[in-house]
């Protein structure tokens, strides 16, 4: 079975930009989660979606948003990009509850 | 913010040894995981720990849970230089909200 993926994998914008980041879960799963990493703030919980809803919300600005399609793919979204969106965006699909695995993540570099 | 502390923030040990890295957390939980991450990649689970055991195995692999204390540690033996990835606690309060320590840096020299 194949894992969950992500694209892109790597991705460089400017400030006041927008990206738009993928995630493919894992067949069959219908819970996707992102997470940001810094190495400032570490792991932080973004959202969670589950059958094309948003289920659980962190709290971050909404400047980040996301939204999850029939198939279960998601996607999240950065709008007005800063510096400080630097980071790691994971994404992970789920199952059950309790069992998370992730994608390799995108590494988005803001200039 | 994070909700776990992780100690030691960084561990270097050679290879054979056995690692234990600790992890505390602040607020009550269903359970707490255990996960790796090879240098900025995605995350790897280890091991899931519920809130009412108090020891767990997997392999190499040994986890505690102290509820009274707030805390867990995990214990890797016979450390191996492939062992070498940041270890990430993670608590689980509610539905798939993951909370994650700040990490230990496990470096295991051959």
């Amino acid at each position: 079975k194949a894992g969950v993926t992500q694209t892109p994998r790597y991705l460089i914008k400017t400030r006041g930009q927008q990206v738009t980041l993928s995630c493919s879960p894992i067949s069959g799963h219908r819970s996707v989660s992102w997470y940001q990493q810094t190495p400032g703030q570490g792991l932080q919980f973004l959202f969670e979606y589950f059958s094309e809803t948003q289920r659980n919300k962190g709290n971050f600005p909404g400047r980040f948003s996301g939204r999850q399609f029939s198939n279960s793919r998601s996607e999240m979204n950065v709008s007005t990009l800063e510096l400080g969106d630097s980071a790691l965006y994971l994404c992970a699909s789920s199952l059950r509850v309790n069992e998370q695995f992730f994608g390799p993540g995108t590494r988005l570099t803001v200039l | 913010s994070q909700q776990g502390e992780e100690d030691p923030q960084a561990l270097s040990i050679q290879e054979g040894e056995n690692a234990t890295m600790n992890c505390s957390y602040k607020t009550s939980i269903n359970n707490l995981q255990w996960y790796r991450q090879n240098s900025g990649r995605g995350l790897v689970h280890l091991i899931l720990i519920r809130s009412n055991e108090r020891e767990k195995h997997s392999g190499r692999l040994r986890v505690t849970l102290d509820t009274s204390k707030k805390s867990s540690s995990l214990l890797i033996t016979a450390s191996r230089a492939a062992d070498t990835a940041s270890y990430f606690c993670a608590t689980e309060t509610s539905g798939s909200r993951l909370t994650f320590g700040e990490g230990t840096q496990l470096t295991v020299n051959p």
